[in-house]
């Protein structure tokens, strides 16, 4: 089945600690997105990438990095600089062009105890 | 830059009424438009989009939404709901053009009584 993973479903992390949100596609699509999820927030677009090797920071960046090694896969790193990481976090990806939708995975709950 | 106003974040319903979520857009370009559905701790799946032509546009679960330029709306409706439709809905918008994608409203919980 063609699709988006992302892992682990629910992550708990200490504070002052990084942690690392897997997202994997095998739609063969070039952009992949991360986005995070607060309620009454809607989505929040944190960084997306167009291609392998390049990637842009969205709305808001700040305390988070990714990496774009592979076509298929595209890492969030949540690192201690972010104040208030507890948050859905959702990756999607699309193939960049006329009007074409986001598909999106299960996303990740990360919960700072 | 282009934006989303979801004007209900709670819309309660009886089952089998109609329903209609609202949503209107700014933008100084042409924009296109969709719905996606998320239920409780999933990924948001899509309901409809509206490219071009037709302004009346139907999509998945019997969804349908009305794009209307000259108004900057696009509001979703269905004729008779039911209680499997509950669930937070989000309006988004994207540019011609754009490799950010998508912008989204703040989402409207549609919850369907018995």
């Amino acid at each position: 089945d063609g699709g988006i993973t992302q892992s682990p479903k629910y992550l708990f992390r200490k504070e002052g600690q990084n942690v690392t949100l897997s997202c994997e596609q095998n739609l063969n699509h070039d952009a992949m997105y991360w986005y995070r999820q607060d309620p009454g927030q809607g989505l929040r677009l944190i960084y997306y990438s167009q291609i392998v090797n390049d990637f842009q920071k969205g709305d808001i960046a700040e305390g988070y990095s990714v990496s774009r090694e592979k076509k298929e896969s595209f890492p969030l790193t949540v690192t201690s600089a972010q104040k208030n990481p507890t948050a859905f976090y959702l990756c999607a990806s699309s193939n960049p062009g006329t009007g074409t939708e986001a598909f999106f995975g299960q996303g990740t709950r990360l919960t700072v105890v | 830059a282009q934006s989303v106003t979801q004007l209900d974040s709670q819309v309660p319903v009886f089952e089998e009424a109609p329903v209609e979520l609202r949503c209107n857009y700014s933008s100084s370009v042409s924009v296109y438009l969709f719905w996606y559905v998320q239920y409780p701790n999933q990924g948001l799946q899509l309901l409809l989009k509206y490219l071009s032509g037709s302004t009346l546009v139907k999509g998945i679960n019997g969804f349908e939404a009305e794009f209307n330029k000259s108004q900057t709306s696009f509001h979703l409706r269905k004729p008779s709901v039911h209680i499997s439709d509950t669930a937070e809905y989000f309006c988004a918008v994207s540019v011609s053009g754009s490799a950010r994608q998508l912008t989204f409203g703040s989402g409207t919980q549609l919850t369907v009584l018995p």
